[in-house]
């Protein structure tokens, strides 16, 4: 089975410093990596996805995300956060072989004080 | 707009009164899927399915039924609602499983 474990509930971060919120996965395959993110009353929203290939990725936003196959993580970062980013996080991941169902993590509130 | 549409947006209830919560897109995408988002929980895969007449369950599929008779729709029925199914569901497609688009969401209370 599938997992996502995302350790912190929430990360505070003064406006302008980076940020990372973190992520760490297990499948029993190649993984397939996904971050969303959820404002107040709306859906989720796509920021970036890990398939194959160099593993730092960029997304939306100006958020990037490492995948460590050795540490199963794909922690999401930004180099200089704003209040606006403040949301709820979510991991996502799903076995590249296995079933197209995608597993999430309990999300992760970032909080951006100005 | 490529969108991915839920009606209603919110129901109030109440239990065992059959229900539907409609969800249909216009990006001609193959794959869909129902999820239920509760606090600490995260999102919970419901009911998908990856094309016309093909659907699976999820990690969380008692007490619900979908159907896909047309690409573009994916109802999920709750034929018995009761209060533990009091949750903030949501629809979402993809054209092969991976990035997936999110309707708004529907905010379901069953009393």
């Amino acid at each position: 089975a599938q997992s996502v474990a995302q350790p912190e509930d929430q990360v505070n971060v003064a406006e302008g410093n980076p940020l990372t919120v973190k992520c760490t996965y297990s499948v029993s395959g190649n993984p397939y990596l996904f971050w969303y993110v959820q404002y107040p009353n709306r859906g989720l929203q796509f920021l970036l996805k890990y398939i194959t290939g160099d593993n730092l990725v960029k997304g939306s936003y100006g958020f990037e995300a490492e995948f460590n196959k050795s540490q199963t993580s794909f922690h999401l970062k930004k180099p200089s956060a704003l209040v606006s980013d403040s949301a709820l996080y979510f991991c996502a991941v799903r076995d590249r072989a296995g079933r197209r169902a995608l597993t999430f993590g309990s999300g992760t509130r970032l909080q951006v004080q100005p | 707009e490529a969108q991915v549409t839920q009606n209603p947006r919110y129901l109030i209830t109440v239990t065992g009164k059959k229900l539907t919560v409609t969800c249909s897109q216009n990006m001609n995408h193959e794959y869909m899927s129902w999820y239920r988002q509760d606090p600490g929980l995260g999102l919970r895969q419901i009911y998908y399915s990856m094309n016309v007449e093909v659907t699976d369950k999820g990690d969380v599929p008692e007490g619900y039924k979908v159907s896909r008779k047309e690409k573009r729709n994916f109802p999920l029925i709750l034929e018995s609602p009761s209060p533990n199914q009091t949750s903030l569901y949501f629809c979402a497609s993809s054209l092969r499983g991976d990035e997936q688009y999110f309707g708004p969401g529907t905010r379901l209370t069953v009393t």
